[in-house]
């Protein structure tokens, strides 16, 4: 197991505040993603990770933005939440090795935004 | 860009039955990564089988099993003698090399007593 864990699991937020999530890995893994699910669409990328201060934008990071300063951490904020962004919210890293490889996925923070 | 599709939102079986789930897949890539993984109710992501491009052989995983069809972008999962504790959502991914894993849209699997 990766060691991945996401905080807070739950939120619930006014319109216009912003928030950030959290996400904390203990095995020193490079690459780290941001996810977000919704009904009919699966997972989509928000940001990722390739490194400490590397960062890239997915195919839905309009309105959010991410910091990692630190291997083990990886944060989401949005900057002014919107009812749009209502959704549950996955952190993932990536591992790569012989006939071991794949991504582990942290337990979500389901993000209420009313 | 890749992309995923699974074209049944919803599928049922009866326990101890089998049951296959679909996915396409859209690449020009030859060397890639399909993956199915399961989200029950917790929520939690949980890896159930893994598949590589370049090996010809189907994945097993117990009681779970791909058919692979590298030419058709095919990957269907089958679960034989289904439990109880198969029911969730099951998310199709693909991934190549050190890009980001993309995911079909889920199908949920309820499984009759």
């Amino acid at each position: 197991d990766a060691g991945i864990t996401q905080s807070p699991r739950h939120k619930v937020t006014e319109t216009g505040t912003p928030v950030t999530l959290r996400c904390h890995q203990t095995e020193n893994h490079r690459y780290m993603y941001w996810y977000r699910q919704d009904p009919g669409h699966g997972l989509r990328l928000i940001h990722y990770s390739y490194g400490v201060k590397d960062t890239d934008k997915g195919e839905v990071s309009d309105g959010y933005s991410v910091s990692r300063s630190k291997t083990e951490d990886f944060l989401l904020t949005l900057e002014s939440a919107t009812s749009s962004q209502t959704s549950v919210y996955f952190c993932a890293i990536s591992y790569w090795g012989t006939g071991n490889y794949g991504y582990t996925f942290g337990s979500g923070t389901r993000l209420t935004v009313v | 860009a890749q992309t995923v599709t699974q074209s049944q939102p919803e599928m049922s079986v009866q326990e101890a039955e089998t049951v296959t789930l679909s996915c396409t897949y859209d690449t020009s890539e030859s060397d890639y990564y399909l993956f199915w993984y399961k989200q029950p109710p917790s929520r939690q992501m949980i890896l159930v089988i893994r598949q590589e491009a370049y090996k010809q052989q189907n994945a097993t995983e117990n009681r779970f099993s791909v058919n692979f069809q590298k030419a058709a972008k095919s990957f269907s999962l089958k679960i034989s003698d289904s439990q109880l504790g198969d029911a969730a959502m099951y998310f199709c991914a693909y991934i190549r090399g050190n890009n980001d894993m993309r995911f079909g849209a889920g199908t949920r699997l309820t499984v009759k007593p």
